[in-house]
């Protein structure tokens, strides 16, 4: 059964501090994503990574930073959190096979909620 | 740009009542779409999804999706309700960059009366 796995389910952090989510993955994808998802907003692209090492920004980058230093783990980093970062962090994975769309099949983990006070 | 938009912010039908949700998209090739659900507190599960052919798709939990081209849209429906169906649902759209990427809707909350 494919699993995506994040460290925390609830998260609560200060204002300034930084701030570690972890997501890994056992499905050897090479796609992982970071998304945050607020009320009314829907599912918004932070970070992706397609490889090893390898990053791209999606709709909304600032404040966050990311590290894929393994296949099976993608991390995003709040360098200083701030009370606007208070949200859902939903990380997903997908495979590069590119048959009929499969490329854009993402398998998601539970979440964390996070809240910056 | 590529848009997903899901118009029902919330709908509420009656346990055993039909139910269509609605989904549009913009794409100028034969898009990619998705229809995932979310249960309160948990991650995003995949219902069902098209990538060609026959334009009815069948997923899981007794969900069905029909992709018309000429409406641009992908409306997701279930002959009949029921409580555990209550949840957030996201109508999706694959980028047209080939990345993996996906677009997403606003979301639809159900509720379901008994």
């Amino acid at each position: 059964d494919v699993k995506v796995t994040q460290s925390s389910r609830y998260l609560v952090k200060r204002t300034g501090e930084k701030v570690f989510l972890e997501c890994v993955q056992d499905m050897d994808h090479e796609n992982m994503f970071w998304y945050r998802q607020d009320p009314g907003l829907g599912l918004r692209l932070i970070y992706f990574s397609y490889d090893v090492k390898m990053k791209e920004k999606g709709d909304i980058p600032e404040g966050y930073s990311v590290s894929r230093e393994k296949k099976e783990r993608f991390s995003l980093i709040l360098e200083s959190a701030s009370t606007n970062q208070t949200s859902m962090y939903l990380c997903a994975s997908s495979s590069i096979t590119r048959t009929s769309g499969s490329i854009y099949e993402q398998y998601f983990g539970p979440g964390t909620r996070l809240t910056v006070t | 740009a590529q848009s997903v938009t899901q118009p029902d912010i919330h709908i509420t039908v009656s346990e055993g009542a039909s139910l269509e949700l609605r989904c549009n998209y913009s794409y100028g090739a034969t898009p990619y779409l998705f229809w995932y659900v979310q249960s309160p507190g948990q991650g995003l599960q995949l219902l069902l999804k098209y990538f060609s052919g026959d334009t009815l798709v069948q997923g899981i939990k007794g969900f069905e999706a029909e992709f018309k081209r000429s409406q641009s849209s992908f409306n997701l429906r279930k002959p009949s309700v029921h409580w555990s169906d209550a949840a957030e649902y996201f109508c999706a759209v694959g980028d047209a960059g080939n990345t993996g990427k996906l677009i997403f809707g606003q979301g639809t909350t159900l509720q379901v009366k008994p």
